[in-house]
């Protein structure tokens, strides 16, 4: 069983699109993190959210935690090509060292 | 540039070779962890170590072997290995082995292995 489910697993959208992330949990969450992965590189942390309801901005990047503590999303706005990567939610159930990982998001923004 | 450096980038080897991975940091961070990510999945947590000792072992084969020689310093030694290990090995470090919240983890870019 997945704890925490991300989708859409897939996504290839035109430059200029908004689209949105979800990732789902029945439990949960200390805190919730969203990392970016380009080819060839480790994930880089985008943002950490811990607060039930927190809202965070980061540029054209959103992101949202559930009230509850059990889900969140990340929209972008007009997207770019530059957006392109795996987008992985990950959350954190105050064990202090795991982190449990959604299968993420993987996103092509075409030209 | 990430601040968590890994070597080899990339690395061939056949099933009766020995080697080694190796991830340095000088952040100054306590707590380092192995990763183990197939392609277009996301990582899988092996080992972590806090304080320069081992603290965590996701019941990983012994064919993998961690080592901590400083706090600076996180090695993966690998021996006889299968085809199935081929992956991105990604090594992390966090400030301190505390709540994630406040103590994100920094990966780096992680050694591509292949086994023949």
């Amino acid at each position: 069983t997945q704890l925490l489910e991300q989708s859409p697993q897939f996504l290839s959208i035109q430059e200029g699109e908004n689209l949105t992330v979800y990732c789902n949990s029945s439990s949960v969450f200390s805190s919730l993190q969203w990392y970016r992965q380009e080819p060839g590189e480790g994930p880089v942390l985008l943002v950490t959210v811990v607060t039930g309801g927190e809202v965070k901005k980061l540029k054209r990047l959103t992101f949202q935690f559930g009230d509850a503590r059990k889900d969140s999303s990340l929209h972008i706005t007009a997207a770019q090509p530059g957006d392109t990567g795996l987008y992985l939610c990950a959350g954190d159930r105050g064990s202090n060292y795991k982190l449990t990982f959604g299968k993420g998001t993987l996103l092509t923004v075409n030209p | 540039d990430t601040e968590v450096t890994q070597t080899p980038k990339h690395l061939v080897m056949g099933m009766t070779n020995k080697k080694s991975l190796k991830c340095e940091q000088h952040m100054g961070h306590r707590a380092m962890y192995w990763y183990k990510q197939k392609a277009k999945k996301p990582p899988e947590l092996m080992f972590v170590y806090s304080y320069e000792k081992l603290s965590i072992n996701e019941s990983v084969p012994s064919r993998f072997s961690p080592e901590c020689p400083n706090s600076s310093l996180l090695n993966l030694h690998l021996h006889a290995l299968q085809p199935e290990d081929s992956a991105l090995y990604l090594c992390a470090s966090s400030q301190e082995p505390g709540q994630i919240s406040n103590q994100p983890q920094h990966f780096g870019d992680g050694t591509r292995l292949s086994i023949l």
